[in-house]
């Protein structure tokens, strides 16, 4: 069993959906980082966080320590979203990063 | 500010050859993290430096070699190059290992012959 779970792996939406990707992880960790990755490799961060919730424009992440499970809420899907999302924790003495295999999303026009 | 630089974009190597792979850390940061992406799979940690100094290292044998500079920046050396070192390499810099998160470069796609 992997240590970060993801689910779906593959989401196809309509535009204007609200999208929710889940998360669920096994180990302890220092906090837990969404990651974007578009076509080419390239990844940008998009939220870090180790408790409660975060909100950036129509993107919204929340995390349950106890639970050890995040979401990755898309309010009004558009499909410039259209990329793959990734979970990952952090820990150990180095904080180095574990990944999930990542969420494959569609937003069809 | 500067983001996170990666050289070369792409790159292909004949099994049992050397290749470097570069990579600039954004500004004021002072720690690097090396991650390699096998296609189809998440990320997977080779080894972080911070400081100058190896802070850690993955499942990788040691023919995956690193270095700090002074300025931060990094190199990953792979020896004896395999097939199955294939993959995208991404580089991600951070202040003080990751109290502000994490930036990424957009990789080096490393493809072996």
């Amino acid at each position: 069993k992997n240590e970060v779970e993801q689910s779906p792996q593959n989401l196809t939406a309509q535009e204007g959906e609200f999208i929710t990707i889940n998360c669920s992880y096994s180990v302890g960790i220092s906090a837990l980082h969404w990651l974007q990755q578009h076509p080419g490799g390239g990844i940008v961060s998009l939220f870090m966080l180790s408790s409660g919730k975060k909100k950036h424009g129509r993107l919204i992440a929340t995390i349950n320590i106890q639970e050890k499970h995040s979401s990755l809420h898309i309010t009004a899907s558009h499909p410039r979203d259209s990329a793959v999302y990734i979970c990952a924790v952090s820990g150990g003495s180095n904080y180095k990063l574990t990944f999930g295999k990542g969420t494959l999303l569609t937003v069809n026009p | 500010e500067t983001g996170v630089t990666q050289s070369p974009t792409h790159l292909i190597k004949t099994r049992g050859q050397q290749v470097t792979l570069r990579c600039s850390s954004q500004s004021g940061h002072n720690t690097v993290s090396w991650y390699q992406q096998a296609l189809g799979q998440g990320p997977q940690f080779i080894f972080q430096y911070y400081r100058e100094e190896e802070n850690g290292r993955g499942n990788f044998p040691p023919r995956f070699s690193g270095l700090q500079f002074p300025n931060y920046s990094s190199e990953l050396n792979v020896n004896a190059l395999e097939l199955d070192d294939s993959a995208l390499y991404l580089c991600a810099s951070s202040l003080e290992q990751e109290i502000y998160g994490y930036t990424f470069g957009s990789g080096t796609r490393l493809t072996v012959v």
